[in-house]
């Protein structure tokens, strides 16, 4: 199949740090996507990860890739009100052209003042 | 601000009438891919144009079709409206084939209700 799955909720107190997890189906995946939605807006691209790295930083964001487990995770550190959103995960399938996502359901943020 | 816009914000049909959405692409980029986002779920892909040709489709019916212009900007139309096709469509312009989709930039979305 071709699910990304993610976990639906979280909760975290404000300046505490936000992990969201997400599971991806395609090893050949070459790009993994973070976008974040805020409520009645587009989607903003926050962060990618190319499938050859294990780690990436960008400021206050940093990605983990377990490409054995097929698991990728987004960790906010110092979490602002303004986080409050849903997160998704992306990955282009093998087989797909480019720019054609497949995103997960999205994880809701809630960042408690 | 992402240079991506797209008309109307809203709109409202009935069931089985025909609906067109419309996108602008950001100035430079060929390629536009639409989504559709149902309240709750993640965007699904539909279909990408590119250079005005059909380049790649999810898993929509045919009543689901497109149009590139030669100025990149797009059209999604969706025939015999279905209640189940209430979604937020999003139109997503890049630049083109081979690029990163790092450089692909959504809009806003048009909220289509049918009723």
């Amino acid at each position: 199949g071709e699910d990304v799955e993610q976990s639906l909720f979280l909760s975290v107190r404000e300046g505490d740090s936000s992990v969201i997890n997400c599971t991806y189906t395609d090893s050949s995946s070459t790009y993994l996507y973070w976008y974040k939605q805020e409520p009645g807006a587009g989607l903003q691209l926050l962060t990618y990860i190319f499938s050859n790295m294990d780690m990436k930083q960008d400021q206050r964001l940093t990605v983990l890739l377990n490409k054995k487990d097929k698991h990728l995770s987004l960790r906010i550190a110092d979490t602002q009100t303004g986080d409050s959103a849903i997160y998704f995960c992306a990955e282009i399938p093998s087989g797909a052209g480019s720019y054609q996502l497949t995103f997960g359901k999205g994880t809701k943020l809630s960042v408690i003042p | 601000e992402t240079g991506v816009t797209q008309s109307p914000t809203h709109l409202i049909k009935t069931r089985g009438q025909q609906v067109t959405l419309r996108c602008s692409s950001q100035s430079g980029h060929n390629t536009v891919s639409w989504y559709q986002q149902a309240l709750g779920q993640g965007p699904q892909f539909i279909f990408q144009y590119y250079r005005e040709e059909e380049n790649g489709r999810g898993n929509f019916p045919p009543r689901f079709s497109g149009l590139q212009f030669p100025n990149y900007s797009s059209e999604l139309n969706v025939n015999a409206l279905e209640l189940d096709d209430s979604a937020l469509y999003l139109c997503a312009s890049s630049p083109g084939q081979g690029r990163l989709n790092t450089e692909a930039f959504f809009g806003q979305g048009t909220r289509l209700t049918v009723v």
